[in-house]
């Protein structure tokens, strides 16, 4: 079946690691992005990527990196930059020129203390 | 810069009576409207979506929606709720001519169906 994973469901870390978070998608998606979730906050947008080697820092990038070396892979590393990184991260997929829609993963929740 | 509304944080709703999960928006040019639910530790999982066409909107698991543009609203709609209908749901917007068609969100708006 087609779909995005996202590795590992939960992640515990210490102050002051950087640590990075999977996803990978084999839909043949052009698209992908990166989102946190806080409670009631809604989902805020980190960094998105429209093709292999370029993305884009969406509203909150501070703190965080990605790369897109492969169509089907966009990994999110929390550097000990990022102030507040306890959150829920979500990695989602679009197919341009078909779609318009997002295609979610099961997300990662990172614990940081 | 669009923004997104949810108005109920949360909504207590008995089972078998109806739901309305009220979205506005705000936007300077036209934009494509979504609705997702997410249940418990899970991820997203898109409802129904307006492109363009007929202001109302059908989805899954008999759910529907009501573009108004002049009330910039998109309020989502159950005639008849189940317990499994007990998650949070997101309105989400996207300007039609962004790049990348970057979706905001709205706050969310937890469903507690009771028996």
């Amino acid at each position: 079946d087609g779909g995005i994973t996202q590795s590992p469901k939960y992640l515990f870390r210490k102050e002051g690691q950087n640590v990075t978070l999977s996803c990978e998608q084999n839909l043949n998606h052009d698209a992908m992005y990166w989102y946190r979730q806080d409670p009631g906050q809604g989902l805020r947008l980190i960094y998105y990527s429209q093709i292999v080697n370029d993305f884009q820092k969406g509203d909150i990038a501070e703190g965080y990196s990605v790369s897109r070396e492969k169509k089907e892979s966009f990994p999110l590393t929390v550097t000990s930059a990022q102030k507040n990184p306890t959150a829920f991260y979500l990695c989602a997929s679009r197919r341009k020129s078909v779609s318009y829609e997002q295609y979610f993963g099961p997300g990662t929740r990172l614990t940081v203390t | 810069a669009q923004s997104v509304t949810q108005l109920d944080s949360q909504v207590p709703v008995f089972e078998e009576a109806p739901v309305e999960l009220r979205c506005n928006y705000s936007s300077s040019v036209s934009v494509y409207l979504f609705w997702y639910v997410q249940y418990p530790n899970q991820g997203l999982q898109l409802l129904l979506k307006y492109l363009s066409g007929s202001t109302l909107v059908k989805g899954i698991n008999g759910f529907e929606a009501e573009f108004n543009k002049s009330q910039t609203s998109f309020h989502l709609r159950k005639p008849s709720v189940h317990i499994s209908d007990t998650a949070e749901y997101f309105c989400a917007v996207s300007e039609r001519e962004a790049a990348g068609n970057k979706l905001t969100f709205g706050g969310g708006t937890r469903v507690l169906v009771k028996p």
